[in-house]
């Protein structure tokens, strides 16, 4: 079994909607990212959180929101989705030690 | 503001040939991170490099990381088409910040195609 999971995987969607992107690990770690990934643009920083009452805002928070329901899940909203919001989102972990990231498998979200 | 800069973004070349991709930050950080991408998939992690002067090797591709000159590179030898995909060199933002971990900062990307 993957030790990060994304729920949905794919999910199309209106302008204006509320969606809510889904993860959880069992690595047992207590940080967790949400990222997001355009063409060209690699990976950027939504949002990360440190423990369950941790959140810290990323380089690009705008337009989202997160909840850190238990150690190990942590949901990203979008509050009233638009099309620039169209991307691949990855949820990631990491260790203490050296802080290497484990990705879990994306979900790709269409705005239309 | 970190930023993180690869050369080349697209890069052709063909089974048995070597290359180098560069990965350039602005800003002190001893935590580099090399992944790969295949299409439509997630990020597999490659290398972790931790200090000055770190090289690691597995298999084909070699990294290194130079803190002075703020560089890493990612040195593929004798390459076969199974390498194919896309390389993304990251940041940690710890030293920014002060703190630990605050996420990552990636560079762009280098589409790698090897064609036999």
């Amino acid at each position: 079994d993957a030790d990060v999971t994304q729920t949905p995987r794919n999910r199309i969607t209106k302008t204006g909607k509320r969606i809510m992107l889904e993860c959880s690990q069992t690595k047992g770690h207590d940080r967790m990212y949400w990222y997001r990934q355009d063409p060209g643009l690699g990976l950027r920083l939504i949002y990360y959180s440190f423990d369950v009452k941790d959140i810290n805002k990323g380089e690009i928070s705008d337009g989202y929101s997160v909840s850190r329901q238990a150690q190990a899940k942590f949901s990203l909203s979008l509050e009233s989705a638009i099309p620039n919001q169209t991307a691949l989102y990855f949820c990631a972990t990491s260790d203490s030690l050296y802080y290497e990231q484990y990705f879990g498998p994306g979900t790709r979200l269409t705005v239309t | 503001e970190l930023k993180v800069e690869q050369n080349p973004l697209f890069l052709s070349m063909q089974e048995g040939k070597n290359y180098t991709i560069y990965c350039n930050y602005s800003t002190t950080s001893d935590r580099l991170y090399w992944y790969r991408q295949d299409p439509g998939k997630s990020l597999e992690s490659l290398f972790v490099l931790l200090s000055n002067g770190a090289v690691k090797q597995e298999g084909r591709l070699m990294a290194s990381l130079d803190t002075k000159a703020r560089l890493s590179t990612l040195h593929i030898t004798a390459a076969v088409h199974d390498l194919s995909a896309t390389y993304f060199c990251a940041v940690d933002l710890y030293c920014e910040s002060g703190g630990g971990a605050d996420g990552l900062t990636f560079g762009k990307g280098t589409h790698l195609i090897i064609q036999p």
